[in-house]
């Protein structure tokens, strides 16, 4: 069964940073694609950005390109997500998920089949 | 970017016919994901690729995607199908992933 534990609640100051941990477990592909997600307070949810095993490739959302920051660490089967110069309405449950196709080649059509727990991320 | 369009809220009796609609410039030539979110819980996969149903997800739950529409059906509601719905694709345009606006369905 694979499962995506997330790092803890965290409560930052306006201009800090925050780095969000992800890790895998039970995954049996060699390949994982890792999503992030946020819902705010009130509002839907929201995809921040994405790691696409196919070629590579870290892909972001035009609305955080410039604040976020995600990265892996494959020995560990670990994703994690920087959100810098945080603001108020940063504040969110922050969430991961896998990534996944039926068939071969997903050529990035994604859908999310498995989350983690979220992390709460207060910004105040 | 692509926008995905959902009726803000729908409000169904128990045992009766939900549609939850999404609807977004021929969003029929895209393959559209659907997930359910419970207050404080992480969203759960109810269908993808517009009619595919993950292991374990009630066969009440079906989809379908034609047009400028893609339609989540939740027939015979129950209390416990009561949640915020969002529909989500892949926007090669843009090359974000984009989810609908949400519809918070009630069970009356």
């Amino acid at each position: 069964q694979v499962q995506l534990v997330q790092s803890g609640a965290e409560v930052k100051k306006p201009g800090a940073s925050v780095k969000v941990s992800c890790k895998v477990f039970g995954n049996t592909h060699t390949k994982v694609s890792i999503h992030w997600v946020r819902h705010s307070p009130g509002k839907g949810l929201e995809w921040m950005g994405s790691f696409d095993p196919e070629d590579g490739e870290f892909i972001y959302a035009e609305k955080f390109q410039d604040r976020v920051d995600l990265t892996e660490d494959k020995s560990t089967v670990t994703s994690y997500m920087q959100l810098s110069n945080l603001r108020s309405e940063d504040t969110a449950v922050y969430y991961c998920a896998r990534g996944y196709c039926v068939g071969g080649v997903c050529y990035r059509e994604y859908f999310l089949d498995y989350w983690g727990q979220g992390t709460l991320v207060t910004v105040s | 970017s692509f926008v995905l369009t959902q009726p803000p809220s729908l409000s169904v009796a128990p045992g009766q016919t939900a549609r939850i609609t999404c609807g977004g410039k021929n969003v029929g030539g895209r393959s559209v994901h659907w997930y359910q979110q419970k207050p404080g819980q992480a969203p759960v996969l109810v269908v993808h690729d517009d009619s595919d149903r993950p292991s374990g997800v009630p066969e009440r739950f079906s989809g379908s995607n034609s047009g400028d529409t893609a339609t989540l059906t939740i027939t015979r509601v129950e209390a416990g199908d009561e949640a915020d719905y969002y529909c989500q694709v892949w926007d090669t345009d843009s090359e974000h992933y984009v989810f609908g606006t949400g519809t918070e369905v009630t069970v009356l």
